[in-house]
C-alpha cells in the first residue's frame, strides 16, 4: 500500500460544477496537510495547508481534514477552465519530509 | 519576480555522462529541498537543506546523486553516470522554517526536465 492514494481521474466537469478531490494517507503521524495544483510542465503551486482535523477555506477552495480516517479531501465550488490543472495532496510530520500523492488530473469544461 | 529559479530547465544528456542543476530560492528562506517527478507521478522526496546543512536525504537516492548548499543560498543537484532510469522532472523547493506554520508554505520552481538518451 503506498503511503498516500489519490484517484488519478482523470476527472472532467462541466463549468460551474463542485469538485470534490480526495487522499487517502495510511501514516496516522502526519501532521500537516497540503493541497497543490500543477500545471503540465510546470512546477505545483501550493493552494492551501492546514493542521490537523477540521475544515479551511479560502475563497473558492475548501481544504477538510479527517484524521480519525486518514483522509482528506478538497472542494472546489464554481469550477472554472482555468481550475484544469493536475491536484496533488501532500502531507509532512514536521515540515521535514513531505509526501505527495500521485495527483488528479481535472478537466474543467466551458 | 522573485520565486524559486532553476537552470538549465531542459537537459538531454548520454548516458554515462554527468549531469548538474541549479536552484535559486527565494531570499529569504532557510529550507531548500530536491525532489524528483516522473510523468504521471506525484514529487518524491529526495533531500533538503536547512541553511547549508543536509539534514535528510531519502533513501532512495542512490550514491549516484550528490546535493550541495553552500552557504546557504543557491543549491546544485549533481547525477553522476546517469541512466535512462533518471529521465525525470527534477524540482526544487524552498520554505521559511520558524518553527511555526510558515513551514509548511513550500514554494516550487518551474523544474529541470532530464532526458537521458
Amino acid at each position: 500500500q503506498k503511503e498516500v492514494e489519490q484517484d488519478p481521474g482523470p476527472l472532467s466537469v462541466p463549468e460551474g460544477a463542485i469538485v470534490s478531490l480526495n487522499c487517502t494517507y495510511s501514516n496516522s503521524a502526519f501532521q500537516y496537510f497540503m493541497w497543490y495544483r500543477q500545471y503540465s510542465r510546470k512546477g505545483p503551486e501550493l493552494l492551501m495547508y492546514t493542521y490537523s482535523s477540521g475544515n479551511k477555506e479560502d475563497g473558492r477552495f475548501t481544504a477538510q481534514v479527517d484524521k480519525s480516517s486518514k483522509y482528506i479531501s478538497l472542494f472546489i465550488r464554481d469550477s472554472q477552465p482555468s481550475d484544469s490543472a493536475t491536484y496533488l495532496c501532500a502531507m509532512s510530520f514536521y515540515g521535514q519530509n513531505f509526501v505527495f500523492g500521485p495527483g488528479t488530473r481535472l478537466s474543467v469544461l466551458p | 519576480d522573485t520565486g524559486v529559479s532553476q537552470d538549465p530547465r531542459h537537459k538531454i544528456t548520454k548516458r554515462g555522462q554527468n549531469v548538474t542543476f541549479r536552484c535559486d530560492p527565494i531570499s529569504e528562506h532557510n529550507r531548500l529541498y530536491w525532489y524528483r517527478q516522473t510523468l504521471g507521478q506525484g514529487p518524491e522526496f529526495l533531500t533538503y537543506f536547512q541553511n547549508e546543512a543536509q539534514l535528510e536525504k531519502s533513501r532512495l537516492l542512490s550514491d549516484r546523486f550528490s546535493a550541495e548548499r553552500p552557504k546557504g543560498s543557491f543549491s546544485t543537484l549533481e547525477i553522476q553516470r546517469t541512466e535512462q532510469g533518471d529521465s525525470a522532472m527534477y524540482l526544487c523547493a524552498s520554505s521559511f522554517a520558524s518553527g511555526g506554520i510558515r513551514t509548511y508554505e513550500q514554494y516550487f520552481g518551474p523544474g529541470t526536465r532530464l532526458t537521458v538518451t
